[in-house]
């Protein structure tokens, strides 16, 4: 079982449609949560970056973390053309360095 | 502000070749992740360098091995190249999570 589980997709949704990413994991010890997106080709850009549980909100952009649960997901209101790339999620243990990566989710904005 | 910067962008070897990736950090950063990412694949981290030491390693050969400089910028090394080490390196800066990457180097080894 990989320590981090993210569905590849792809995810082919209209103009406008509110997406929905996730990703499970297995070690407890995770503190650090963050998601990233990769255009074809590109570095990983970090779009959002929280410690522990909770929600933050960063314009169309909603980062929910459950530890209790395991699980982590991204919402992106009023999705856009530009936003077609893939999205990562990562974690990153207290104390630790090394961040594990999803395998990524490609995700379709239809115009 | 500088960002992240690699070099070369793209790089191609033959078998048993060695290579010899760079890396400079964000400004104001001295922590510096090298991460393989194969093609559909998610980055793997490969190791840590803070203060010109290795500070963690992931589940990668001693082929590969790293230096750091007191400048913070960073070298990747790949020894004795195998057909599957042709992915995109990724250098980033920063801690705990929070890390910036870099646009990658393309490396194929045919």
């Amino acid at each position: 079982q990989k320590e981090v589980e993210q569905d590849p997709g792809p995810l082919s949704v209209p103009e406008g449609a509110i997406v929905s990413l996730n990703c499970t994991y297995s070690n407890s010890a995770f503190q650090y949560f963050m998601w990233y997106r990769q255009y074809s080709r590109k570095g990983p850009e970090l779009l959002m970056y929280t410690y522990s549980s909770g929600n933050k909100e960063d314009g169309r952009f909603t980062a929910q973390v459950d530890k209790s649960s395991k699980y982590i997901s991204l919402f992106i209101r009023d999705s856009q053309p530009s936003d077609s790339a893939t999205y990562l999620c990562a974690m990153t243990p207290t104390g630790g360095f090394k961040t594990i990566f999803g395998a990524g989710t490609r995700l379709f904005v239809k115009a | 502000d500088a960002g992240v910067t690699q070099s070369p962008t793209h790089l191609i070897k033959t078998r048993g070749q060695q290579v010899t990736l760079r890396c400079s950090p964000k400004s104001g950063h001295d922590t510096v992740s090298w991460y393989q990412q194969a093609l559909g694949q998610g980055p793997q981290f490969i190791f840590q360098y803070y203060e010109e030491e290795e500070r963690q390693r992931g589940n990668f050969p001693d082929r590969f091995s790293g230096h750091q400089f007191p400048n913070y910028s960073s070298e990747l090394n790949v020894n004795a190249l195998l057909l599957g080490d042709s992915a995109l390196y990724l250098c980033a800066s920063g801690v705990n999570g929070e890390q910036y990457f870099g646009p990658g180097t393309r490396l194929t080894v045919t």
